[in-house]
């Protein structure tokens, strides 16, 4: 099946620093979601993004599906953005539910 | 606020025992999908149902079911309880009935903890 691959796997940062956060997947897509998962558990819907690129504030994210991998940027980091993030790709010939990737785990410190 | 409602939010109890987890949809949304997060698996899909019918199967154990109902609320059915149960199980609705075409937005999910 379909391999979901994210990194890094843990990143600290200061607040205000910008980071970039990978998503690899081993084979073609139709779409793709991006998640923050919150201290308190909750998944937060960031973005559906099967390809091209997308912004939400500080947040923006880039597909490139020919070349297999995702990419969320995060800028002027702040500390309610730490928790863990996913992305997420429905495997190919499946009926639609999402495979994850292990997650980022972010801390952001003031 | 996704739009897709879970209860309870925390469920304490002991091995052997059966519970009933329960999800609402968002407005308008006809598939439902159950997935469970554990420390050692990650977050796996489970079962998704669309309109009533079961339409995809993923690593449910045969001690788990589901169903949908008519107004579109699921329940995922957890009996013979073990500790390693013990998880976060995520309930998540889409418009249509394939994830390959449509975002899938999750709920705050039921934490689940066997004694």
């Amino acid at each position: 099946g379909i391999q979901v691959e994210q990194s890094p796997p843990d990143l600290i940062l200061q607040e205000g620093a910008n980071s970039t956060l990978r998503c690899n997947f081993s084979d073609s897509v139709n779409n793709l979601q991006w998640f923050h998962q919150n201290p308190w558990g909750q998944l937060i819907n960031l973005f559906y993004i099967p390809s091209g690129t997308k912004q939400n504030g500080r947040l923006s994210a880039t597909t490139v599906a020919t070349e297999r991998y995702s990419l969320l940027y995060i800028s002027s980091s702040q500390t309610t953005d730490s928790g863990v993030y996913f992305c997420a790709v429905p495997p190919r010939g499946g009926l639609g539910n999402l495979i994850f990737g292990k997650g980022t785990k972010l801390s952001v410190k003031p | 606020d996704s739009g897709v409602t879970q209860t309870p939010k925390h469920l304490i109890t002991a091995t052997g025992q059966r519970v009933t987890l329960r999800c609402s949809p968002r407005s308008g949304d006809l598939s439902v999908y159950w997935y469970q997060q554990s420390l050692d698996q990650g977050l796996q899909f489970l079962i998704q149902y669309y309109n009533g019918e079961e339409r995809a199967k993923g690593n449910i154990l045969e001690r788990f079911s589901a169903q949908q109902f008519p107004d579109l609320h699921s329940e995922l059915n957890l009996s013979s309880l073990e500790l390693g149960d013990s998880a976060l199980y995520f309930c998540a609705s889409s418009v249509g009935p394939s994830g390959l075409y449509n975002e899938q937005f999750f709920g705050p999910g039921t934490r689940l903890t066997v004694l």
